[in-house]
């Protein structure tokens, strides 16, 4: 089955803790994306990355790192810098020069 | 800024009757305007994608158009059932740019 995995899905950690969520994807895609989604809110892009070892910052990557070592893989690190962390968090993939996006389950963190 | 809207207030209809949902957008005409579904807890998945050339675009129940000049995506769901129920959201891309942005979407609950 092709698709776009995130693991955990529920993830609970400590004020002052840095912790990776896990992206994987094996529909060969090349660009990969990381948004936050908040009650009331719509998606909002904290990292982006089109190419292996190449990134961007979205909108909101303040509090936020990612890597990109392979292409299947796009972990996102939410560092204690980040002030509010608790939300629902969405990995996405989409094909070169293709709009349309897949998404992966989320991982809903909560920060205590 | 771009920004693009989409009511906040949930949509209730009952079962059998179309469903029309709404986004608008402000300044550019967005090259592109997707929709996609998000159950509760469950990552968007896409539906339609219409450019901006293209005033209409179907896929079964489905139909989604494009107005320039009212600057307005409506989204139509025909013969709907409670298992339409679910948020559904717009994203717009610019031209030039593959990364979208992302309404905060609308509720519809589909009664029996």
């Amino acid at each position: 089955d092709g698709g776009i995995t995130q693991s955990p899905k529920y993830l609970f950690r400590k004020e002052g803790q840095n912790v990776t969520l896990s992206c994987e994807q094996n529909l060969n895609h090349d660009a990969m994306y990381w948004y936050r989604q908040d009650p009331g809110q719509g998606l909002r892009l904290i990292y982006y990355s089109q190419i292996v070892n190449d990134f961007q910052k979205g909108d909101i990557a303040e509090g936020y790192s990612v890597s990109r070592e392979k292409k299947e893989s796009f972990p996102l690190t939410v560092t204690s810098a980040q002030k509010n962390p608790t939300a629902f968090y969405l990995c996405a993939s989409s094909g070169q020069r293709e709009y349309e996006q897949f998404f992966g389950p989320g991982t809903r963190l909560t920060v205590l | 800024s771009q920004k693009i809207e989409q009511n906040s207030e949930a949509l209730n209809i009952q079962e059998g009757k179309t469903a029309t949902l709404t986004c608008n957008y402000t300044n550019y005409s967005p090259a592109y305007l997707q929709w996609y579904r998000q159950d509760p807890g469950r990552g968007p998945v896409f539906l339609l994608l219409i450019r901006e050339n293209e005033k209409e675009k179907r896929k079964e129940r489905l139909k989604v158009t494009f107005d320039t000049t009212l600057k307005q995506s409506l989204f139509h769901i025909t013969a709907s059932q409670p298992a339409d129920s679910a948020t559904y959201l717009c994203a717009q891309s610019l031209g030039g740019s593959y990364i979208p942005t992302f309404g905060r979407g609308t509720s519809l609950i589909v009664h029996p």
